[in-house]
C-alpha cells in the first residue's frame, strides 16, 4: 500500500492566486481529513469527511477555503485567493471509521507558501 | 468536550538514556483509544503506539512504552534507550469509542523532544 497521497510537495505561489492541494487517500479507508499546521497555532482540522460527505467544515477559515470529495479516492483542498497568512503545512489523513485503533494514516504534507 | 494537555513543550535526554513524555485527557467516557504520533524534521506523522481504555496491560512497540493510567486519566510515553532518530515532536492524541460519534482525534500541543549525542 502506498499509503495517503499529498501533491504537491511543496508550493510557492503569489498572493492572489487559486492554489490546489490534492490527497489520494487509503484504499478502503472511509474518513478523510484536511489538517493545517503552523507554529503559531499548531495542528488545526480544517474539514473532514465520511464516506465522501463533508460532515465538519467548522475548522475551515473562511469562504476562500473549499474542499471536495468526488469519490473515495481523492480529495482536494482549494484557497481562491490565497494570502500570505495562508502559508503553512497542509496534511491529508485517512482513517477506517470501524477500526479506531488504527488511528489516522497521515500524508506528507504539502508545504505552501504565499508570498 | 475532551481535551488532550502536554504540559511539556520540550524535553532534552541524553542518548541512550530513557525519557517519559507526559500526556493528561479530560473525558467522562469509560471507552475510548489514546495514541502517540511521532513528528521528525522531516514532517511525515507517524503512529508511534496505541492503547484502548479497557485493556489495561500497557502498550509496548520495541523502546516505545506507555504508562496509561486510567483512574488519573494519564497516558505517558516512555522512550527506552534513545537515539539520534527518536529527536521529533510528539503528539498525544484521544478518541471516542462511540460510533455514533464523530471520528476525530482531539490532539495535544505536542512535545518536542531533543537528543544530545
Amino acid at each position: 500500500d502506498a499509503g495517503v497521497i499529498q501533491s504537491p510537495r511543496h508550493e510557492v505561489t503569489e498572493m492572489g492566486q487559486e492554489v490546489t492541494l490534492r490527497c489520494k487517500p487509503i484504499s478502503g479507508h472511509n474518513s478523510l481529513f484536511w489538517y493545517r499546521q503552523t507554529m503559531m497555532r499548531g495542528l488545526e482540522l480544517l474539514i473532514y469527511f465520511n464516506n465522501n460527505v463533508p460532515i465538519d467544515d467548522s475548522g475551515m477559515p473562511e469562504d476562500r477555503f473549499s474542499a471536495k470529495m468526488p469519490n473515495a479516492s481523492f480529495s482536494t483542498l482549494k484557497i481562491q485567493p490565497s494570502e500570505p497568512r495562508d502559508s503553512a503545512v497542509y496534511f491529508c489523513a485517512s482513517s477506517v471509521n470501524r477500526i479506531p485503533l488504527y488511528g489516522y494514516t497521515f500524508g506528507s504534507g504539502t508545504r505552501l507558501t504565499v508570498v | 468536550a475532551q481535551t488532550v494537555t502536554q504540559s511539556q513543550p520540550e524535553m532534552s535526554v541524553q542518548e541512550a538514556e530513557t525519557v517519559t513524555l507526559s500526556c493528561t485527557y479530560d473525558t467522562s467516557e469509560s471507552d475510548y483509544y489514546l495514541f502517540w504520533y511521532k513528528q521528525p524534521p522531516s514532517r511525515q506523522m507517524i503512529l508511534v503506539i496505541r492503547q484502548e481504555a479497557y485493556k489495561q496491560q500497557n502498550a509496548t512497540e520495541n523502546r516505545f512504552s506507555v504508562n496509561f493510567q486510567k483512574a488519573a486519566k494519564s497516558f505517558s510515553l516512555k522512550i527506552s534507550d534513545s537515539q539520534l532518530g527518536d529527536a521529533a515532536m510528539y503528539f498525544c492524541a484521544y478518541r471516542t469509542a462511540a460510533m455514533d460519534s464523530n471520528y476525530q482525534l482531539i490532539w495535544g500541543a505536542g512535545t518536542k523532544l531533543i537528543i544530545k549525542p
